[in-house]
């Protein structure tokens, strides 16, 4: 199974900062990286699809990079409502593993 | 606009057979675009991807649940589900139904969750 590491596992920031939340695959996975957001109680929300193109109806302060096995997503200037946890997915091969998380608190 | 939704029993005894059901509305599950999937959320810890079903019928199923798990459809009810065997606390989890989409294979739309709790 390909292994997602998201770094750092957790986040404490302000809003108006700007964010960068790392996913390194265990082997190359080409541009297959997808990205999600979760609320508490809530599903997961798709963001963005092969590693950098956003979902119709995301921000635009919400930005993903990188291939192979370095992927990143930023945000540019934090939102009240962007604080909640959120998983890269690797879909290059099955199983379609995701990242533990990386949880984005209010400082 | 796709919207899916999980039922089932919220309670299972251990070695029992967990069943859950994906109820898909605005539009058709034997669409040949349409592939279906299940994923779980244990209590506080992150995502594990279940398996899918392609419209074809093929099923892709995660290795380390795959001898006990199995997706299907129905298409005279518009549903897919999932029945996973022999149950163990550990199955203990919030169970998301949610479609495969695209080249890239994301998840959109997801239904709301289940919670299924394996206890006696």
């Amino acid at each position: 199974d390909i292994q997602m590491t998201q770094s750092p596992s957790s986040l404490s920031a302000s809003v108006g900062d700007r964010i960068t939340i790392t996913c390194r695959a265990s082997q190359s996975i080409s541009i297959f990286l997808n990205w999600y957001q979760q609320k508490p109680g809530k599903a997961p929300k798709f963001l963005i699809y092969a590693a950098s193109s956003l979902q119709s109806g995301v921000p635009s302060r919400f930005s993903g990079g990188g291939s192979g096995t370095d992927f990143t997503l930023t945000i540019s200037s934090l939102q009240p409502e962007d604080f909640a946890t959120y998983y890269c997915q690797q879909s290059y091969s099955s199983p379609y593993t995701f990242g533990q998380g990386t949880k984005l608190e209010i400082k | 606009q796709l919207q899916l939704q999980e039922s089932g029993p919220g309670l299972v005894k251990p070695s029992e057979t967990l069943s859950l059901t994906c109820t898909v509305s605005g539009g058709s599950i034997s669409n040949s675009n349409y592939n279906w999937g299940w994923i779980r959320q244990p209590p506080g810890k992150g995502l594990e991807w279940i398996g899918y079903i392609y419209y074809s019928g093929t099923t892709y199923y995660n290795p380390s649940l795959k001898s006990r798990v199995t997706i299907s459809v129905d298409t005279s009810r518009n549903q897919f589900s999932l029945k996973l065997s022999s149950v163990t606390a550990a199955d203990t989890a919030v169970y998301y139904c949610a479609r495969p989409t695209g080249s890239y294979n994301w998840f959109d739309p997801w239904g709301q969750g289940t919670l299924v709790t394996v206890s006696s």
